[in-house]
């Protein structure tokens, strides 16, 4: 099974629709992040949570919210999704060491698209 | 959030090395440098990361300039499977990147 897992990996929506993408982790990491990717734009964060209790904004998060439900789950939702949302959507999860040396290795889902129409 | 710059595009044939450059010019004493690589349809993974000192481990080595404003990930053989986009990003010490830029994007051929 993957360390992170996003679902749903697929979904075609509407305009004005809610729409939730899910992740959860097996890895025990703190951190959790979500990321946009367009074509030829590369990643852009959209939110991050440090724990459960500590949720950030991102570059991009305008017309985005989270929940941090549990240390393995964060959620991100469209409120009222519109086209421009239309995009592939990553899920990802760090811890800032291991041992005592620093990684910040960040470990990515498969992704979820999204298209909005 | 300190940049990154890097070529669009680069091609190798296979069984040669590859040397992708990263220009971080603003790069702060703090910022790690990170190399991750997205294969098609796959979410990126990490490759390799460092702080001052060259780093070498099973994947790739990774040259950085001694005053930090440049690093280069070389890859010691190019196989088709490395063929993907290879991201170069700056980890604050809060261990967190606004933006991954837009990678080079690696072709290798037979």
């Amino acid at each position: 099974d993957a360390d992170v897992t996003q679902t749903p990996r697929n979904r075609i929506t509407k305009t004005g629709k809610r729409i939730m993408l899910e992740c959860s982790q097996t890895k025990g990491h703190d951190r959790m992040y979500w990321y946009r990717q367009d074509p030829g734009l590369g990643l852009r964060l959209i939110y991050y949570s440090f724990d459960v209790k500590d949720i950030n904004k991102g570059e991009i998060s305008d017309g985005y919210s989270v929940s941090r439900q549990a240390q393995a789950k964060f959620s991100l939702s469209l409120e009222s999704a519109i086209p421009n949302q239309t995009a592939l959507y990553f899920c990802a999860t760090s811890d800032l060491h291991s041992g005592t040396s620093f990684t910040g290795e960040l470990f990515f889902g498969e992704g979820s698209r999204l298209t909005v129409l | 959030d300190a940049k990154t710059t890097q070529p669009n595009s680069m091609e190798s044939n296979e069984e040669e090395p590859v040397h992708l450059p990263c220009n971080h010019s603003t790069i702060s004493g703090t910022d790690y440098i990170h190399w991750y690589r997205q294969l098609p349809s796959q979410g990126p993974e990490y490759v390799i990361h460092g702080l001052t000192s060259n780093v070498n481990n099973r994947m790739a080595s990774l040259a950085i300039a001694e005053d930090r404003k440049s690093s280069t990930l070389i890859l010691h053989r190019a196989t088709l499977r490395d063929a993907a986009v290879y991201y170069c990003i700056l980890l604050t010490n809060s261990g967190y990147a606004l933006n991954f830029g837009k990678g080079t994007s690696l072709l290798v051929t037979p």
